[in-house]
């Protein structure tokens, strides 16, 4: 059981745009802790997405986009591509825990 | 350009000890705060280890506090992690990551991941 809560699976057509929601609580993103999100392509490393809530790193095309509100954050992708197909992971900081913690992932599937 | 290499990865029995080793290049090793995060077969990733620049802060998850060590050697450019008192739930790949302060902090480098298995 995760500390943050992702769905487990996601699904777009090409071009269409997806929503992938992270869930926490009081002690990590409710409590003001930034979340941060990886893709990891199949039988690769987690590749960082998204830096402190909307930051796109260098090369993430502008496709990608990251919010948060409250205890939650979502990671939006528009213009779906085949290329997309992928886990996506969020992670944020625990104060309980002292530690980060992380999603259990979402696995697009671009139809 | 940053690369991190994990070396150590093995076969092991229940109980038995391994160290991983991580070697880091094309940065300043010592200016940045390393982490372990592993990624048991067909699950989401874990973060389970924290050491900053200086060897003076380290933290650990519950399911590794007690059996697993982390440290550096900064002369080096490497990063370890000794496992201890393996057991069959610490099958995983294991993953050593740079990290970069936020509120809280997050992983803007990983290295290719070194596939540890623990059973008889």
């Amino acid at each position: 059981q995760s500390v943050l809560t992702q769905p487990p699976s996601v699904s777009g057509a090409p071009g269409q745009r997806v929503t992938i929601s992270c869930t926490g609580s009081s002690s990590n993103i409710g409590a003001g802790y930034d979340v941060h999100w990886y893709r990891q392509l199949p039988g690769t490393a987690p590749q960082l997405l998204i830096y402190i809530n909307n930051i796109r790193p260098s090369g993430v095309p502008d496709r990608f986009s990251g919010s948060k509100s409250g205890t939650s954050a979502s990671l939006a992708i528009s213009g779906l591509q085949a290329e997309d197909v992928a886990d996506y992971y969020c992670q944020s900081y625990d104060s309980t825990l002292s530690g980060s913690v992380f999603g259990g992932g979402t696995r697009l599937t671009v139809l | 350009e940053v690369q991190l290499v994990e070396f150590g990865g093995d076969l092991v029995q229940p109980g038995g000890s391994l160290r991983l080793s991580c070697v880091a290049s094309g940065f300043s090793f010592s200016s940045y705060s390393m982490n372990w995060i592993r990624q048991a077969p067909g699950k989401g990733l874990e973060w389970i280890s924290y050491i900053s620049t200086t060897s003076t802060t380290i933290y650990y998850a519950d399911s590794v506090r007690g059996r697993f060590t982390i440290s550096r050697d900064n002369a080096q450019n490497s990063l370890y992690l000794q496992m201890n008192s393996l057991r069959a739930e610490d099958t995983a790949v294991y993953y050593c990551a740079r990290d970069r302060k936020s509120s809280g902090w997050y992983f803007d480098q990983w290295g290719q991941g070194n596939l540890v298995t623990v059973s008889s």
